[in-house]
């Protein structure tokens, strides 16, 4: 079935560095893909996303390309920011059958960014 | 502020009560989503409703149900609770169903906490 894999956390980073959190995915067809960013005691939020191959999702610094010959969606930045600090989720959208309007999230990997 | 809101932010109840969480979704979507995040098992989806009807099922138990209302609003309901069931759960919602591919937004989230 339809899954992503992300890397495990956490992953700390002083201010500045450069960050690239690992995602892949399994799925038939053509899915969408997203990273979703949640902050401490919120809920998530959409970070970026790719509906195709080739497609680069973009947002406050982050960036994240749709290799489908890799099956992957790594989320890079960089250069992080303390309020960089929050839980960051792949996420795979699959509409095929009896999937229709589903999400799959990956565990999610916890970011630290010290001053 | 996603615009989705969730009451009540925080649950504490017994084990063998019943619950009802209560969302309501940004204005004009008419997909509702439910998930339950917990630290084992991650983020999971439950359930999907689309304008008044269920589409689509993910990992929801049987003691769990779930309706959306007429004006959109919808309530996942939690019977015979018990110590796992304690997690935090999340509403999101899209516009529409399908071709939303993906882009779902978040409501801030009702922490249950059985004893």
């Amino acid at each position: 079935g339809d899954s992503v894999t992300q890397m495990e956390g956490p992953v700390t980073l002083s201010e500045e560095a450069f960050l690239t959190i690992n995602c892949t995915y399994t799925a038939t067809g053509y899915p969408s893909l997203f990273w979703y960013v949640q902050y401490p005691g919120e809920g998530l939020q959409l970070l970026l996303k790719a509906t195709k191959a080739d497609d680069k999702g973009s947002n406050k610094g982050f960036e994240a390309t749709y290799r489908k010959e890799t099956t992957s969606f790594h989320l890079e930045k960089g250069s992080v920011q303390v309020s960089d600090s929050a839980v960051y989720f792949c996420a795979l959208y699959s509409d095929r059958g009896s999937t229709l309007g589903r999400l799959y999230f990956g565990r999610g990997t916890q970011l630290t960014v010290w001053p | 502020d996603s615009g989705v809101t969730q009451t009540p932010k925080h649950l504490i109840t017994a084990t063998g009560q019943r619950v009802t969480l209560r969302c309501s979704p940004r204005s004009g979507d008419l997909s509702v989503y439910w998930y339950q995040q917990s630290l084992d098992q991650g983020l999971q989806f439950l359930i999907q409703y689309y304008n008044g009807e269920e589409r689509a099922k993910g990992n929801i138990l049987e003691r769990f149900s779930a309706q959306q209302f007429p004006d959109l609003h919808s309530e996942l309901n939690l019977s015979s609770l018990e110590l796992g069931d304690s997690a935090l759960y999340f509403c999101a919602s899209s516009p529409l169903s399908g071709v939303s591919r993906g882009e779902q937004y978040f409501g801030p989230g009702t922490r249950l906490t059985v004893t």
